[in-house]
């Protein structure tokens, strides 16, 4: 399974922007990049997926670098309620292998 | 919004014992899976089910631990002997479609083995 590198934590402050990175040098062709996110004590929850464009929702925008090798995920205005744990997960197969994460803590 | 739903939310039980995890899946999703949270530790994959027949299972998933879907709508996981490292959180999640589609995780039960 292709791996991914995100830091282990990241900090806001309420209503900023925030860009969350993620490597994934050796991605393939077929791997779609898919973000989850884990907030204290509830299962994962699905926030954006893309392939090669950038994709916005309502949740996020996910931007995708050219040679795919990185992506970034950007919460337009954080929240209190964005803080979690963000997995960033390269899928090609019927399941998702879950890595460590960014734990982002929001101040007010 | 549908959800799944997870019951119990904590089940505590001794070593040796059997449990059985019960999952309500999102009504029209065709693609059921199972993964497992230790305290502290990475969400990890168990098993995936379509069809009425496991489609992968991890090494985690020996022959202590069995799924089915009994009755079209309830979605089970069993451990048949547990034991103190079966301790976790447990998650049932399903999908639409399969791959590179977004599941939909329930809220996870935890499970403490005595």
């Amino acid at each position: 399974d292709a791996k991914t590198t995100q830091p282990n934590s990241m900090e806001s402050n309420e209503e900023e922007p925030v860009h969350l990175p993620c490597n994934h040098s050796t991605i393939s062709g077929t791997d779609y990049i898919h973000w989850y996110r884990q907030l204290p004590s509830q299962g994962p929850e699905y926030v954006i997926h893309g392939l090669t464009s950038n994709v916005n929702n309502r949740m996020a925008s996910l931007a995708i670098a050219e040679d795919r090798k990185s992506s970034t995920l950007i919460l337009h205005r954080a929240t209190l309620r964005d803080a979690a744990v963000y997995y960033c997960i390269l899928y090609n197969t019927d399941k998702l292998i879950f890595g460590t994460g960014t734990r982002l803590q929001v101040f007010p | 919004e549908p959800e799944v739903t997870q019951t119990p939310s904590h089940q505590v039980t001794q070593m040796g014992q059997e449990v059985i995890l019960r999952c309500v899946p999102i009504s029209n999703h065709l693609y059921f899976y199972w993964y497992r949270q230790i305290l502290g530790q990475k969400v990890e994959f168990l098993v995936s089910f379509y069809n009425n027949e496991i489609s992968e299972k991890s090494e985690i998933f020996d022959d202590q631990f069995s799924v089915e879907r009994p009755d079209g709508s309830n979605f089970t996981l069993k451990i048949r002997s547990t034991k103190l490292e079966d301790s976790a959180m447990y998650f049932c999640a399903s999908a639409r479609l399969r791959n590179n589609n977004e599941q939909f995780f329930g809220p996870g039960t935890r499970l403490t083995v005595l």
